[in-house]
């Protein structure tokens, strides 16, 4: 079956530093990818997707590759901030015989300090 | 203003009740979607629905029910038999069947005592 694994966290940096968190995944066929943000308490928002090979998704200073031959999708951001402080959710979607699903990661906990 | 609504956003329930949950959409999304989230874990699905009248169970289906008589709308009730049920259930819904994002609530967290 499909399967994403993301880089174990909790991951703690300073304001402005260089963020990455790795994501690989598993599949049969051709998945979209996706980032999930969740701050506490709430649910989770799209930070970004890519739905073919080489596509780059980006929002908020956030950026990812689609990466077929490696099947990563890492996501990075150049300078984070402290309102970036939250949980990161790498997700793929597949079409099955019944619809497609969403499949996650197991989140990354990220805490930027000032 | 469009969105998915989930309620209540707390709820407590005496081990051996049955309870249901509430989730809601008009975005006109044909598909919906529960999931459960423990501590530091990850989400795991629970059960979806691509179409009225139509479901399927997820990876942990085992100790809840689910029904989609209108497409807004897909309760999921936690029943007696789960045997886990304390955590924060997050429902979601998206466009069709193709292989675009979902749009979440704001969950509901789960206490039983």
């Amino acid at each position: 079956g499909n399967s994403v694994t993301q880089m174990e966290g909790p991951v703690t940096l300073s304001e402005e530093a260089f963020l990455t968190i790795n994501c690989t995944y598993t599949a049969t066929g051709y998945p979209s990818l996706f980032w999930y943000v969740q701050y506490p308490g709430e649910g989770l928002q799209l930070l970004l997707k890519a739905t073919k090979a080489d596509d780059k998704g980006s929002n908020k200073g956030f950026e990812a590759t689609y990466r077929k031959e490696t099947t990563s999708f890492h996501l990075e951001k150049g300078s984070v901030q402290v309102s970036d402080s939250a949980v990161y959710f790498c997700a793929l979607s597949e079409r099955e015989t019944s619809g497609s699903r969403l499949t996650f990661g197991e989140g990354t906990q990220l805490t930027v300090n000032p | 203003d469009g969105g998915i609504t989930q309620s209540p956003k707390y709820l407590f329930r005496k081990e051996g009740q049955n309870v249901t949950l509430s989730c809601e959409q008009n975005l006109n999304h044909d598909a919906m979607y529960w999931y459960r989230q423990d501590p530091g874990q990850g989400l795991r699905l629970i059960y979806y629905s691509q179409i009225v009248n139509d479901f399927q169970k997820g990876d942990i289906a085992e100790g809840y029910s689910v029904s989609r008589e209108k497409k807004e709308s897909f309760p999921l009730t936690v029943t007696s038999a789960q045997k886990n049920p304390t955590a924060f259930y997050l429902c979601a819904s998206s466009f069709g069947t193709g292989l675009t994002e979902a749009f979440f609530g704001q969950g509901t967290r789960l206490t039983v005592v």
